[in-house]
């Protein structure tokens, strides 16, 4: 199967940073590859399709890129409602893994 | 409006069954491949399973294969997961998920002796 690795696994900036978030495979998934956000309490909410295609109604600030096997999120200007933990899946064939996951706190 | 249902869990003891239900609403249920996905308390997100849009073809994650049974009813908009032998390690929220429309609240599945 696939590895899935994330990192890093937490962060923690100032509100208007910069953040990045990678997602490393083991092997090529071309782009099939989605970003998701959960809330502390809530349910996950997808972000970010096909690596890099924003899902209707999500901030402008997130953008994702990458394909192959090494994916980034972006955030571009850090907000106080952006504290959440960020998941990249694949999706490309089963099993369609998560990634352990990225702890995003506000300094 | 576009809506994932689940129901079904509960408290249950190891080694029993459970059936999850998903009723969907707002799409065409038909038309999508549908997944399981569970995350357990303070933990990650886990792909359970997955199902075509006809409900022939199914795959699952190493840890519930021979245990649980995904399956669908197009007829009915219902995704369900029939899951037997039930471990403590089961337990979990499980959510029914596919790409694109906005994940339910999902059913707390708790095993416990």
């Amino acid at each position: 199967d696939i590895q899935m690795t994330q990192y890093p696994s937490s962060l923690s900036a100032s509100v208007g940073d910069r953040v990045t978030i990678t997602c490393r495979t083991s092997q090529d998934i071309s782009n099939y590859l989605a970003w998701y956000q959960q809330k502390p309490g809530k349910v996950p909410k997808l972000l970010i399709y096909a690596a890099s295609t924003l899902q209707s109604g999500v901030p402008s600030r997130f953008s994702g890129s990458g394909s192959g096997t090494d994916f980034t999120l972006t955030i571009r200007s850090l907000q106080p409602e952006d504290v959440a933990t960020y998941y990249c899946q694949k999706y490309n064939s089963a099993p369609q893994t998560f990634g352990p996951g990225t702890k995003v706190e506000i300094k | 409006q576009v809506q994932l249902v689940e129901s079904g869990g509960g408290v249950v003891q190891p080694g029993t069954s459970l059936r999850l239900s998903c009723a969907a609403s707002g799409f065409t249920f038909s038309t999508y491949g549908m997944h399981w996905v569970r995350q357990a308390p303070g933990k990650g997100l886990e792909w359970v399973a997955l199902t075509s849009l006809d409900g022939t073809n199914k795959d699952y994650a190493d840890a519930v294969k021979g245990r649980f049974t995904i399956s669908r009813d197009n007829s009915k908009n219902t995704l369900y997961l029939q899951m037997n032998s039930l471990r403590i390690e089961d337990t979990a929220v499980y959510y029914c998920a596919t790409l694109g429309v906005p994940w339910g609240q999902g059913t707390l599945v708790t095993v416990s002796s």
